[in-house]
């Protein structure tokens, strides 16, 4: 059975940084792409990063390029997100997802419980 | 960025009727095309990809179609558990981008 259990996230001031990490099993970790979207209070979903298998194609979502950094540990079963600068409009349950297939085109075909992430002073 | 449009916002059904959702892309994505189901306080649920295969486990009466621009999402026949939130995903090009989602509500 896939599992992922998201981890890392809190209350954290405006500015700081956090590290959000995503322990995966129940399948061949690094054959997949995996992914973090994120939805805050009461709105809908919005698509954060995507890293492909061998970590070779990433894309971030216009409002965390240059302050966020995804990143996998294969060897670990782990998905991280780096989250640096971090904003109010920042604040939302981050969810972990497991790709359809390794490459970053991928749709999410399992998904994380979720971290929650607030971001206030 | 290729915008996604979901349409209606709101669609008020009856169990046991047919539900017809509808999303649109901005441009061409061919058929990198994800739907979603995300129930209150639970996390989204792969309910369709690639526009019009069904993921596992999903049962025969949710049915995709569409390629291009235009995709539809069908529920043939509601059940009670089938009453929540419907997102579309596109996946062809950098961002990846959702809808806003259609909320499906028992009239």
């Amino acid at each position: 059975e896939v599992q992922l259990v998201e981890s890392g996230g809190g209350l954290v001031q405006p500015g700081r940084s956090l590290r959000l990490s995503c322990a995966a099993s129940g399948f061949t970790f690094d054959d997949y792409a995996m992914h973090w979207v994120r939805q805050a209070p009461g709105k809908g979903l919005e698509w954060v990063s995507t890293i492909s298998w061998k970590s070779d194609n990433i894309g971030y979502a216009d409002s965390v390029r240059g302050r966020f950094t995804i990143s996998r540990d294969n060897a670990k079963s782990s998905l991280y997100l780096q989250m640096n600068s971090l904003r109010a409009e920042d604040t939302a349950l981050y969810y972990c997802g497991k790709g359809k297939v390794g490459s970053s085109s991928s749709s999410i075909d399992h998904w994380g419980q979720g971290t929650l992430v607030t971001v206030s002073s | 960025e290729v915008v996604m449009t979901q349409s209606p916002g709101t669609l008020s059904v009856s169990p046991g009727e047919r539900a017809t959702l509808s999303c649109r892309a901005s441009q061409s994505i061919g058929t990198n095309l994800a739907w979603y189901q995300q129930i209150p306080g639970q996390a989204p649920r792969l309910l369709i990809y690639a526009a019009s295969t069904r993921a596992t486990g999903i049962p025969a009466r949710f049915r995709g179609i569409g390629s291009g621009t235009d995709f539809t999402l069908t529920i043939s026949s509601l059940q009670s558990e089938d009453f929540a939130v419907y997102y579309c995903q596109q996946y062809n090009n950098w961002p990846r981008t959702f809808g806003p989602g259609t909320k499906v509500d028992i009239k």
